[in-house]
This record gives C-alpha cells, structure tokens and sequence, in this order.
C-alpha cells in the first residue's frame, strides 16, 4: 500500500502564527512519530503515539508544541506562536507496533519556515 | 555520553571503490541497530538493522553492516560505490536508556561519490 504522506510538504510562516503539520501514517500501522530534523540539532525524537496515547512526549521541546492522534490513524503537531529557531525538516515515521526492532517507515517531511 | 556517534561527517569514494561509514554505540546501548539513509529532500529509508540475529547484515542496494561487541561498532559497508549511492546516510539505535522504541540519530555522514 501507500507510504507514510505528509501535509504540507512546505511551510512558510511569520513568527507568532499557529500552525498544523498533519501525517497520514502506513495503514495498519498502530505506532506513530514525529522527529525534526534541523541543521543545528541533527534529527531529534519529538513525540511517540500508540494508538491515540502518547506514552512517550520527552522530546517535545516546549508547551508551543503538541500533538494529537485519532481514530489511530491520523496525526497532527501543532506549534502555537513559532519562533524562528522553530524552522526545520518535521518528519513522521510509522510502525506495525511500538517494538524496540520494528523498522520505522518514514515520511518525506514537512519543511517548516519561519519568518 | 553520545549513544551513536559516526565518525567523519563527509566522505567521498570513487565510483567502484569501497564504500565505509562508521558508527560506534555506546557499550550501555541494547543490540538494536538501524542504518538509514536519506536522498536529497526525501525521508529516511531503512538499510539495515541489527536485532542480534545474526552479527553480518545484509540490506537493500548491496550494503552491509557488521555488528562488532569487542568494538562497539556497526560501520557500513558497500564493496563498490555507485554514483546513486550518494546521499546522507544516518546510524540510529532504538531501546536506549529505557524501555522506549523512540530513535536516536548519529549526526550523519554524507556520502559523496566522484566519476
């Protein structure tokens, strides 16, 4: 079937707005995560969804950001009032399950700018 | 301390000559390995990953990787370079600190192949 898609593919935005960054992972995959990836901080591990909870949020790098999951499927990030250091690659990969040897499916990435 | 780190940020082979990226993990790290590679303005794309099955693995596109305790290392081999091979290649381990599947990213190598 399809691969994991993301939406927007590219993000231009002022500093201050809100926005929503949205990934449609593999069906039947039930795990779910984001990364970022930034010239500065190389490819960082955000959030993790299990079906619709989040048992592990640790990388979230402030309360600008969160995210949510439902129907098991879907997934949305949202960052309220980006900051310029804001501005990287948003990547979100999916699994089968949340196993420590499941192979994470990548999509292509959100390339989020702030202005 | 660095759970992966990949020695050499750029590396660059003729084409036809062997190719060699280097990780080491930390000896604290749980044996779940994974090498990724990442095409220009792409996602991550799984090579290979070790999950203590068997020490050489094989992947995609001719590469391999062998999985050395004594050396707490799992570089990357490709016995001949082909120009499509250039792209930026990610060593990544899973279940570090925790029982937790999130990845951590080495800093990555770029691979760059000359004619």
């Amino acid at each position: 079937g399809a691969g994991v898609s993301q939406s927007p593919s590219n993000k231009v935005t002022e500093k201050g707005k809100d926005v929503e960054l949205r990934c449609d992972p593999i069906s039947g995959h039930t795990a779910l995560y984001w990364y970022r990836q930034s010239l500065g901080q190389g490819l960082e591990f955000l959030i993790y969804f299990q079906g619709n909870s989040a048992p592990d949020k640790s990388g979230l790098p402030s309360d600008r950001f969160s995210a949510e999951r439902t129907g098991g499927s879907v997934s949305t990030l949202t960052i309220q009032r980006t900051q310029q250091e804001d501005s990287a690659v948003y990547l979100c990969a999916s699994s089968l399950v949340a196993q420590v040897q499941e192979t994470q499916y990548f999509g292509p990435g959100t390339r989020l700018l702030v202005l | 301390a660095q759970s992966v780190t990949q020695l050499g940020s750029h590396v660059s082979v003729s084409e036809g000559a062997l190719v060699l990226l280097r990780c080491n993990y930390s000896s604290s790290v749980p044996p779940y390995l994974f090498w990724y590679v990442q095409y220009p303005n792409q996602g991550l794309q799984l090579l290979l990953k070790y999950t203590s099955a068997a020490t050489l693995v094989k992947g995609i596109n001719g590469f391999e990787a062998e999985f050395k305790k004594s050396e707490t290392s799992f570089h990357l081999t490709k016995p001949s370079a082909h120009m499509s091979d250039a792209a930026e290649y990610f060593c990544a381990v899973s279940g570090y600190g925790g029982a937790t599947n999130k990845l951590i990213f080495g800093t990555g190598t770029l691979l760059a192949v000359q004619p």
